[in-house]
């Protein structure tokens, strides 16, 4: 079974450019989670699908992102336009069934994204 | 609001000694709390989790670690460094209700001298 993948693996873009992230969760997981972990600290949360929806997105940092999940199968991160401290490594991860706080999250390898 | 502190950003041990990586938490209600591992160029693995019973966890790859509610504190520990244990560890900690994700440390790089 294919587990979470995401595209690009990396990405160089310029200072106002616009990119989109790309996220195919594992088959069935209606749980999908976008995090961030810039400059080696802590990952932070983005914000969470269940299926289509947004279930909570308080992880945003400002409204140049714009996430969607069409027909709840993939979902897109879009950053527009992006700004040096968007540089990051993004991360995609799924999970299935109903949130028991015990639930295994599956991690893609996420995204490296360089915005100079 | 949840929190977890990984204390040491980078850890150097030799083959065959022992690996200790400290996770401390802090949670408004009873914590799940998770140990991921990332091997160069992949993504976040499970390497064990707590949620409910037996303090002591076993996970893969000879890892275990305590949930010690007294401390705060989850510490991921194998008894014998393995060349391929080198990588970057991060712990984290969700709670049943509110939001719906993970809170995760800073990471612990681990680097395994022959």
């Amino acid at each position: 079974e294919a587990g979470v993948t995401q595209f690009p693996s990396h990405s160089v873009i310029e200072k106002g450019q616009t990119v989109t992230l790309r996220c195919d969760p594992i088959s069935g997981h209606d749980n999908l989670y976008w995090y961030r972990r810039v400059m080696g600290k802590e990952i932070k949360f983005l914000l969470h699908f269940v299926k289509e929806s947004k279930q909570d997105e308080s992880g945003m940092p400002n409204n140049r992102f714009l996430a969607e999940r069409t027909g709840g199968t993939y979902s897109t991160l879009k950053v527009q336009p992006a700004e040096l401290e968007d540089s990051g490594v993004y991360f995609c991860a799924s999970s299935q069934g109903a949130w028991t706080g015990g639930t295994e999250a599956f991690f893609g390898q996420g995204t490296r994204l360089t915005v100079v | 609001a949840q929190s977890v502190t990984q204390l040491g950003s980078h850890v150097s041990v030799s083959e065959g000694a022992l690996v200790l990586l400290r996770c401390n938490y802090s949670s408004s209600v009873p914590p799940y709390l998770f140990w991921y591992v990332q091997y160069p160029n992949q993504g976040l693995q499970l390497l064990l989790k707590y949620t409910t019973g037996a303090t002591l966890v076993k996970g893969i790859n000879g890892f275990e670690a305590e949930f010690k509610k007294s401390e705060t504190s989850f510490h991921l520990t194998k008894p014998s460094a393995h060349m391929s244990d080198a990588a970057e560890y991060f712990c984290a900690v969700s709670e049943g209700t509110g939001r719906r994700a993970l809170t995760f440390g800073s990471g612990t790089r681990l680097q395994v001298q022959p």
